[in-house]
């Protein structure tokens, strides 16, 4: 069963940085983009990026580039998302999702997403 | 970029009902829209990719059409586990990939 299990909810002070963690099981991350996403009270959801299936070069959206970096390491099949100098307006919950079907940029499975709350 | 408007924001039907939700975008995605089911406290879950596929293990009762601007996810018969939020994604002109707002679909 494929399953992607993120990191526990997380209270961060302005300024600081945030590192998720998303566990896959069921498959190898490889062989598939893994896809970082996330969605702030009432808002829709936002895309912050992708880390490729067989390298570890990323695809940082242009809003988060500098802020966002995204790593995996592939001998635990995990991978992460940091983002820095963070301000209220991060609070959010944070997804992965593998990328799947077409070019890999559908979202299926995801994980059960993992909330940040910048608070001072 | 493209901006995805979904229409409504929530709909009240019963179990049995057949429902239809759109999802309309600024310009032309040909056909590479996606269709996601999200409930509360659950990990969202893609229905339909491409426009009209159904991913895996979705039931026959989902199913995706349009193309160019304007698209729509019908349910034949809503089970009472249908009852979530839908939203929309296009990954035809990216980055950035974008999503729209979602339509919330309650019990009557």
């Amino acid at each position: 069963q494929v399953q992607l299990v993120q990191s526990g909810a997380e209270m961060v002070k302005p300024g600081a940085s945030v590192k998720v963690s998303c566990k896959a099981s069921g498959y190898s991350i490889t062989a598939y983009k893994m896809h970082w996403l996330r969605q702030a009270p009432g808002q829709r959801l936002e895309y912050l990026g992708y880390i490729r299936s067989n390298e570890d070069t990323t695809n940082i959206a242009q809003n988060f580039q500098g802020r966002v970096t995204l790593t995996r390491d592939t001998s635990i099949s995990a991978a992460y998302m940091e983002l820095s100098r963070l301000t209220l307006d991060d609070t959010a919950v944070y997804y992965c999702a593998r990328g799947d079907f077409g070019d890999g940029n559908w979202f299926d499975p995801w994980g059960q997403g993992t909330l940040v709350t910048v608070a001072s | 970029e493209i901006v995805l408007t979904q229409s409504p924001a929530t709909l009240s039907l019963s179990p049995g009902e057949r429902v239809t939700l759109s999802c309309r975008a600024s310009e032309s995605i040909r056909g590479y829209l996606a269709w996601y089911q999200h409930k509360p406290g659950q990990a969202p879950r893609l229905l339909i990719y491409d426009g009209s596929n159904r991913a895996t293990g979705i039931p026959g009762r989902f199913s995706g059409s349009g193309s160019g601007t304007d698209f729509t996810l019908t349910i034949s018969s809503l089970e009472p586990e249908d009852f979530a939020v839908y939203f929309c994604q296009q990954r035809y002109k990216w980055p950035p990939i974008t999503f729209g707002q979602g339509t919330r679909l309650e019990i009557k």
